[in-house]
């Protein structure tokens, strides 16, 4: 069966900081992976997506994310956050979407 | 495009009775997905659709509840004789499957709270 972790589950951290979310997964086939954003009182947006092809991908809000085959791992990374990127952000597998528990971060000015 | 829309937004009901959460995907999406969502926790998937055909269901969607998409649109989540346990948040989703990577699109959710 598939399953996702997350590493952290809340990360507090300063404007500026660079930001990294972990993110392993556990599934056999061909692997789609996703990580989803959820700002304060709104709904889910999709923040990056890999399916194929270069296996670092960038996303919106400058987001990127790496895809390590050999570490199981979809690691979600932001050089230099701001306050704007206080959000819970999940990790997500596959078609039929198997999420992590998702990493509460919390941006202090 | 308006995006995924779900309504109520906010349900609150006694143990025992039913309620149903309607869920319109975007239009030209053939495929629509429910999730359960509790706290601290990442959406569960529930069950979905492809046009109207319900092709798969969780474990987690007991035989109190159901889902229709009667004509491939817009779908109904029904939950009967409600308990405790049921209070979530209710979220849809939904995809064009014929998209080189399929990606879906959520819903803002229906929270439920069953007294």
């Amino acid at each position: 069966a598939q399953s996702v972790s997350q590493h952290n589950h809340h990360v507090i951290l300063s404007e500026a900081a660079s930001l990294e979310l972990g993110c392993n997964y556990s599934y056999g086939g061909t692997v789609n992976l996703f990580w989803y954003v959820q700002y304060p009182g709104q709904h889910l947006q999709l923040l990056l997506k890999y399916f194929s092809g270069d296996p670092l991908v960038k996303g919106i809000k400058g987001f990127e994310a790496e895809f390590i085959k050999s570490k199981f791992s979809f690691n979600l990374r932001k050089p230099s956050v701001q306050w704007s990127d206080t959000a819970e952000y999940f990790c997500a597998v596959r078609g039929k979407l198997q999420f992590g528990a998702g990493t509460q971060v919390v941006v202090t000015p | 495009d308006t995006g995924v829309s779900q309504d109520p937004r906010h349900k609150i009901t006694k143990r025992g009775q039913n309620v149903t959460f309607r869920c319109d995907p975007i239009s030209e999406h053939n495929r629509l997905y429910w999730y359960r969502q509790t706290l601290g926790q990442g959406p569960e998937f529930l069950t979905y659709f492809q046009n109207e055909a319900q092709l798969e269901k969780s474990r987690l969607l007991s035989d109190r509840f159901s889902a229709e998409r009667p004509k491939g649109s817009f779908s109904t989540l029904e939950i009967q004789r409600t308990e405790q346990g049921d209070s979530a948040m209710y979220l849809c989703a939904s995809s064009y499957s014929g998209q080189a990577g399929e990606t879906q699109y959520f819903g803002p959710g229906t929270r439920l709270l069953v007294l």
